[in-house]
């Protein structure tokens, strides 16, 4: 079956610096990928969608200077938490789709902590 | 607004039992609807989903939806619940775009 990886699995940052996770398909080529947020207890909050080689579109609220995205190829997606802040602390999960309104593959999420 | 409501927060049920995990939703067009599963250190995995035709679904390890425009709902069920089925439960609605809204998910315990 398709499959989608995150990397790290956890981080622990310092207030002020930046994180970037990584999200890749391993066994197909994705298209679309999608990055949310889960808080505790909380649904997961769709952040942004990306498009292979396109500008990631951005949903109402998420700041796209903080939250850089970037979907350079078919299989690879990042999400770069710029200048973090203990707010920023949450479980971060992408997603990966072969093609537009096709079915989501998730990945195992990331779990950001800034101190 | 589009939304998903998971009214139920945390579920308990014996092994053996039935299960049923509540779901409506409000969303201006036609609905695509999902369940998943999160289990700790995984990804969330697709159970169900639900796009057009039969209202009644069915999905993998033993569980189905029903899907009841009236009530704006899509309730999930399986008749007989197993030990490994302990997990967070999360009810989606979509469109043909693929962005999704999800609940807040149903945290299901299952007694021995």
């Amino acid at each position: 079956g398709a499959v989608v990886s995150q990397h790290p699995s956890w981080v622990i940052c310092k207030s002020g610096t930046s994180v970037k996770i990584e999200c890749r398909s391993l066994d197909f080529q994705a298209t679309t990928m999608f990055w949310y947020r889960q808080f505790p207890k909380q649904s997961l909050m769709l952040m942004a969608t990306s498009n292979e080689g396109s500008k990631a579109t951005y949903e109402q609220g998420v700041e796209k200077d903080k939250f850089l995205i970037n979907h350079a190829s078919l299989t690879l997606s990042t999400l770069t938490v710029t200048s973090a802040h203990p707010e920023d602390s949450s479980f971060y999960i992408c997603s990966a789709s072969a093609r537009t309104g096709g079915e989501q593959y998730f990945g195992p999420g990331t779990r950001l902590t800034v101190t | 607004a589009q939304s998903v409501t998971q009214p139920d927060i945390h579920i308990t049920v014996s092994e053996g039992a039935s299960l049923e995990l509540r779901c409506n939703y409000s969303y201006g067009a036609t609905p695509y609807l999902f369940w998943y599963v999160q289990s700790p250190g995984q990804g969330l995995q697709l159970l169900l989903k639900y796009f057009s035709g039969d209202t009644l679904v069915q999905g993998i390890k033993g569980f189905e939806a029903e899907f009841k425009r009236s009530q704006s709902s899509f309730n999930l069920r399986k008749p007989s619940v197993h030990w490994s089925d302990a997990a967070e439960y999360f009810c989606a609605v979509g469109g043909s775009q693929g962005n999704l809204i999800f609940g807040k998910g149903t945290k299901l315990s299952v007694k021995p």
